[in-house]
């Protein structure tokens, strides 16, 4: 994971957007992906986007991605208190190997 | 089932033991994959599968360390003489196949601790 940075905390108040930076060095990286993780269970893929691709929204999400700057970053919309989790980025080395960062914990108050 | 199947979910043993993690993945999915997660770390790569063959098995912290996957499906990752430091969440994950637009999907993990 010490190829990819992200910050560890974040606190958010529900009903604001949440933004969550990842940096990574592999410049070949041809997908890069967010996951998450809430207490007690796996990773959950929340999305994906393809290196030559600026941005991709899904619903509440939006994955910004500038690759000249090899920055990622995760926008989540109207945050909730069920998007209270970890929020791990990660890049892909080759088809199969995933390299990720240490997750950033947010936190959403009320 | 619908998702990737880890057992046990919880496991508890004495330094020394020999530990047997078991991964069933997401049906038709050809590649399988083993991570590890440390407390407040993200997750380390350990070795993946396609089909039966293990083309990568870099990860894997030292000969203690094994996996097999028979009949293309059901995986099992095997610890010999556990120590302590091999105190973590393994977690497995399949996709359909190894590529970069076939996202991996993960289990709820097995959280290994070694007393």
């Amino acid at each position: 994971g010490e190829d990819v940075e992200q910050s560890l905390f974040l606190s958010v108040r529900e009903g604001d957007s949440s933004v969550i930076n990842c940096t990574y060095t592999d410049s070949s990286s041809t997908y890069l992906y967010w996951y998450k993780q809430e207490p007690g269970a796996g990773l959950q893929l929340l999305t994906y986007i393809f290196s030559n691709m600026d941005m991709k929204q899904d619903q509440r999400l939006t994955v910004l991605l500038n690759k000249k700057d090899k920055h990622l970053s995760l926008r989540i919309a109207d945050t909730q208190t069920g998007d209270s989790a970890i929020y791990f980025c990660a890049e892909s080395l080759n088809d199969y190997k995933l390299s990720f960062g240490a997750g950033t914990t947010v936190t959403v108050r009320a | 089932g619908a998702g990737v199947s880890q057992s046990p979910s919880n496991k508890v043993t004495e330094k020394g033991k020999d530990v047997e993690l078991r991964c069933d993945p997401i049906s038709g999915h050809t590649a399988l994959y083993w991570y590890r997660q440390s407390l407040g770390q993200g997750l380390e790569f350990l070795i993946y599968f396609q089909g039966n063959s293990a083309p990568d098995k870099s990860g894997l912290p030292s000969d203690r360390f094994s996996a097999e996957r028979t009949g293309g499906s059901v995986s099992t990752l095997t610890i010999q003489r556990t120590q302590q430091e091999d105190s973590a969440v393994y977690l497995c994950a399949s996709s359909e196949v190894a590529a970069g637009n076939q996202p991996q999907h993960f289990g709820d993990g097995t959280r290994l601790s070694i007393l």
